[in-house]
């Protein structure tokens, strides 16, 4: 799996946008951006992923720029629910019919702030 | 939405004691996996399982062992509890051939 970098934490005022950037530069071409987050004492929990398109679900966006080289995770419009560290991984999108353990950096802690 | 739960949320056993850890997913999902996570140490993995009654060793295997007679269920067994074995235990799941893990609530375990 390819190395990410991601800052060690970010702040962002309640109901703004809340953008956490990821470096993935030495990324394959087959390898997908993931995003996941883990709030206090729970378990993480799965947010969004991309190839090389921009994606938009429910929770998020993820931004991915051209070249692939990093990727942005935009919260539209962050609650103090959203405080918790993000992970950016990358990684193949399909093992093969097997599977494969997760393995996650040390992420970014969002903290939003009242 | 799929859905994994984990049997107790805290569990305080002793040195030496055999200890389950009971884990179930609703979406029929061909993996599950066995984590442990510690601060400054990050997600291990332990055991995943890709079918009934098939199981691979992970990274930090020893002191484990697990067991899947049914799809929807996969336990960590602990043969001989220690301390150093006190921990935050996390179930996931994911569909076969898929890199989208969903995880339990977590099992946060003392052994004393």
């Amino acid at each position: 799996d390819a190395k990410t970098t991601q800052p060690t934490s970010m702040d962002c005022a309640e109901g703004r946008a809340a953008n956490l950037p990821c470096n993935h530069s030495t990324i394959s071409g087959n390898e997908y951006v993931y995003w996941y987050r883990q709030i206090h004492s729970q378990g993480p929990q799965y947010i969004i992923h991309g190839l090389k398109n921009n994606e938009t679900n429910e929770m998020a966006s993820l931004i991915i720029t051209e070249d692939r080289k990093s990727s942005t995770l935009i919260l539209p419009h962050a609650t103090l629910r959203d405080t918790a560290v993000y992970y950016c991984i990358v990684r193949v999108g399909s093992t093969g019919g097997g599977a494969d353990g997760l393995t996650f950096g040390k992420g970014t802690h969002l903290i939003i702030q009242p | 939405d799929v859905k994994v739960t984990q049997s107790s949320r805290y569990l305080v056993k002793r040195t030496g004691e055999k200890v389950f850890l009971e884990c179930v997913q609703d979406m029929d999902h061909e993996n599950m996996f066995w984590y442990r996570q510690d601060p400054g140490l990050g997600l291990r993995l332990i055991y995943f399982s890709y079918d009934v009654k098939m199981k691979e060793k992970g990274d930090i295997p020893e002191g484990y062992s697990v067991s899947r007679e049914k799809k929807e269920r996969f336990s960590l067994i602990l043969e001989s509890a220690s301390t150093n074995q006190t921990s935050m235990y996390l179930c996931a799941s994911s569909l076969g051939g898929k890199n989208i893990q969903y995880f339990g609530a977590g099992t946060r375990l003392s052994v004393l």
